[in-house]
């Protein structure tokens, strides 16, 4: 089946800093990659829609200039939490869709990012 | 899109089968029923979908109403591995996936 590989897994950084999210298609191409944000016992967020070759569209409310997102290829778009602060710490998750399937054709989600702000 | 609604949580017997029950009575002609589930600590993990047919997979079958305004998820045999959070979600090609709070289903030995 489709795969998505999210790293790293786990990121530990401190305040202040700038921390980079990889999402890689591994077995597909995506030209739109989705970006979600999930704090403790809530449902995801969606945060972005990532678009290969063109700009990022964010979901209101979400500082596209603290979460840059890059969709340099049809299998890589990468998050970037900058100037992270602790309440910024939350899991982070990607997903993508296949370019050759339909529009209604479901998701494939990554396995996430938990970020902590120290 | 339509919204969505989901009992909080259920708990099931491990073996027996799982219905879980949603609700999307503004559902429009060309949406989509779609069906995800997140264990803790992971990724949300792809289940079924339909439109207005039941479907059968090797993970579960989707039982949509003939008014569409509702459906359920059938997980025949549940194990302890299908505790997660199951989410419905209704929505029209290209557009965004939302989620909603979903379903907590506890399977108990």
């Amino acid at each position: 089946g489709a795969v998505v590989s999210q790293h790293p897994s786990r990121v530990i950084c401190k305040s202040g800093t700038s921390v980079k999210i990889e999402c890689r298609s591994l077995d597909f191409q995506a030209t739109t990659m989705f970006w979600y944000r999930q704090f403790p016992k809530q449902s995801l967020m969606l945060m972005a829609t990532s678009n290969e070759g063109s700009k990022a569209t964010y979901e209101q409310g979400v500082e596209k200039d603290k979460f840059l997102i890059n969709h340099a290829s049809l299998t890589l778009s990468t998050l970037t939490v900058t100037s992270a602060h602790p309440e910024d710490s939350s899991f982070y998750i990607c997903s993508a869709r296949d370019r050759g399937k339909s529009y209604n054709s479901p998701l494939h989600f990554g396995n996430g990012t938990r970020l902590t702000v120290t | 899109d339509a919204k969505t609604t989901q009992p909080t949580s259920m708990d099931c017997a491990e073996g027996r089968a799982a219905n879980l029950p949603c609700n999307h009575s503004t559902i429009s002609g060309n949406e989509y029923v779609y069906w995800y589930r997140q264990i803790h600590s992971q990724g949300p993990q792809y289940i079924i979908h339909g439109l207005k047919n039941n479907e059968t997979n090797e993970m579960a079958s989707l039982i949509i109403t003939e008014d569409r305004k509702s459906s359920t998820l059938i997980l025949p045999h549940a194990t302890l591995r299908d505790t997660a959070v199951y989410y419905c979600i209704v929505k029209g090609g290209g557009f965004k996936t939302i989620f909603g709070a979903g379903t907590r289903l506890f399977v108990k030995a």
